[in-house]
């Protein structure tokens, strides 16, 4: 079936540092991958995606290769700021199973000054 | 521009109690879902929907259902509501296979 692994959280930085929030995935068929942020209260954003392997998504300082070698997704960024503080969801869509989205347990981040 | 929005933003629900959760979404969208988030486990899907007339259920669909009259709406509703329904509700679209989904603002439920 299809599944998604992310690294637990919370995850706490200091303004500048990098960042690394590593995703696997399991799949039957050819998926896409994404990355969503989660601000408080607010619903999900698409922050990237790879539709397919070897491709880099990258969006606000943010990247992410899909390696189909390794089954991963890692998102990362050089430089993080105070305002990249949110929740940080890895998901795939397979479209062998239609528009359904698996989702990762999310990882928060806190970044401080 | 809308996107896809959702209401009520907030509801507090007696157990027992039955309710609809509405989504409309105005891209034209065939797709639509809804996922329920709990802490530590992610977005779960519920029902989904290909288009109008047609819907499925996803991976946690007891106590709930769905209808889909119109391309633009896509309604859940609570049949009897239970403290284990207490969540966050999402309403999401997509235009296609395998391109992103977008979401409402959600709903916080709360069943006493």
């Amino acid at each position: 079936g299809n599944s998604v692994t992310q690294m637990e959280g919370p995850v706490t930085l200091s303004e500048e540092a990098f960042l690394t929030i590593n995703c696997t995935y399991t799949a039957t068929g050819y998926p896409s991958l994404f990355w969503y942020v989660q601000y408080p209260g607010e619903g999900l954003q698409l922050l990237l995606k790879a539709t397919k392997a070897d491709d880099k998504g990258s969006n606000k300082g943010f990247e992410a290769t899909y390696r189909k070698e390794t089954t991963s997704f890692h998102l990362e960024k050089g430089s993080v700021q105070v305002s990249d503080s949110a929740v940080y969801f890895c998901a795939l869509s397979d479209r062998n199973t239609g528009n359904q989205f698996y989702f990762g347990t999310g990882t928060s981040l806190t970044v401080i000054p | 521009n809308a996107g896809v929005t959702q209401t009520p933003k907030f509801q507090v629900l007696k157990t027992g109690q039955s309710m609809t959760l509405q989504c409309a979404q105005d891209m034209n969208h065939e797709y639509m879902s809804w996922y329920r988030q709990d802490p530590g486990m992610g977005l779960r899907l519920i029902h989904y929907s290909v288009g109008a007339g047609i819907t499925d259920q996803g991976e946690v669909p007891n106590g709930y259902n769905v209808s889909r009259s119109t391309t633009e709406d896509f309604p859940l509703r609570l049949l009897s509501a239970a403290p284990s329904q207490t969540s966050v509700y999402f309403c999401a679209s997509t235009l296609a296979r395998n391109t992103e989904a977008f979401f409402g603002q959600g709903t916080r439920l709360t069943v006493v």
